[in-house]
């Protein structure tokens, strides 16, 4: 069975920090797809990156950065130079298979405050 | 850019009613979902539709859901008799097929259900 866990249940820095949300994944398959989403206060889900398991390079995208790494099945996500605008609840995401219409399972989310 | 739209935003409903939440897939996309996070709780899989029919259901769909596609545009969640303990929040997802972007989900705002 899949699951996704969030460790950091509430993280809390100061404007220009930076900042790692930890995700560790279970899977049986050799074939999943991570992934990143954010929920920011007004409640909708945002998709920030999906990344394949057979793909391991880490990815910047301007101040976020995704390191993935099999052998201890983490998928870790930090941002550089935080800002107040990062205040959020970021969820890890897995599903498996190759097929398309798999299901997400979500870890339980990492509140993030970026305080002035 | 295309999104993912439901409405309404915030349905009220006693205990025992009919509610239908509904959701407008981003338009060239095949597959369809429907997820629920309780306040404070994580995002959970409720159902996947493909093809004008449930590809995948969790155990929370139980008898007192149902989904459809009743056009070209429109997806629904259906719950018979709601109980108290469906009040959440309601996310519709949709993805497309291709392999660049398989399995990335796209969510609305989502619809927050409350049951008296």
């Amino acid at each position: 069975a899949q699951k996704v866990t969030q460790a950091q249940t509430e993280i809390s820095v100061v404007e220009k920090e930076d900042v790692t949300l930890d995700c560790v994944y279970e899977t049986r398959d050799t074939t999943y797809y991570l992934f990143w989403y954010k929920q920011p206060p007004s409640g909708e889900l945002v998709f920030l990156i999906r990344r394949n398991s057979f793909d391991e390079q880490n990815e910047i995208s301007g101040r976020y950065s995704w390191n993935f790494q099999k052998s201890t099945s983490s998928f870790n996500f930090t941002i550089t130079a935080s800002q107040v605008v990062d205040s959020a609840v970021y969820f890890c995401a897995l599903s498996e298979g190759e097929t398309s219409g798999s299901r997400l399972t979500f870890g339980e989310g990492t509140q993030l405050t970026v305080n002035p | 850019e295309p999104e993912v739209t439901q409405t309404p935003s915030h349905q009220v409903t006693q205990m025992g009613q009919e509610v239908i939440l509904r959701c407008v897939p981003i338009s060239n996309h095949l597959y369809f979902y429907w997820y629920r996070q309780i306040l404070g709780q994580k995002v959970e899989f409720l159902v996947s539709f493909y093809n004008n029919e449930i590809s995948e259901k969790s155990e929370i769909f139980d008898d007192q859901f149902s989904v459809e596609r009743p056009d070209g545009s429109n997806f629904t969640l259906k719950i018979r008799s709601t109980k108290l303990e469906d009040s959440a929040m309601y996310f519709c997802a949709s993805s497309d097929q291709w392999r660049g972007s398989k399995n990335i989900q796209y969510f609305g705002a989502g619809t927050r259900l409350s049951v008296l």
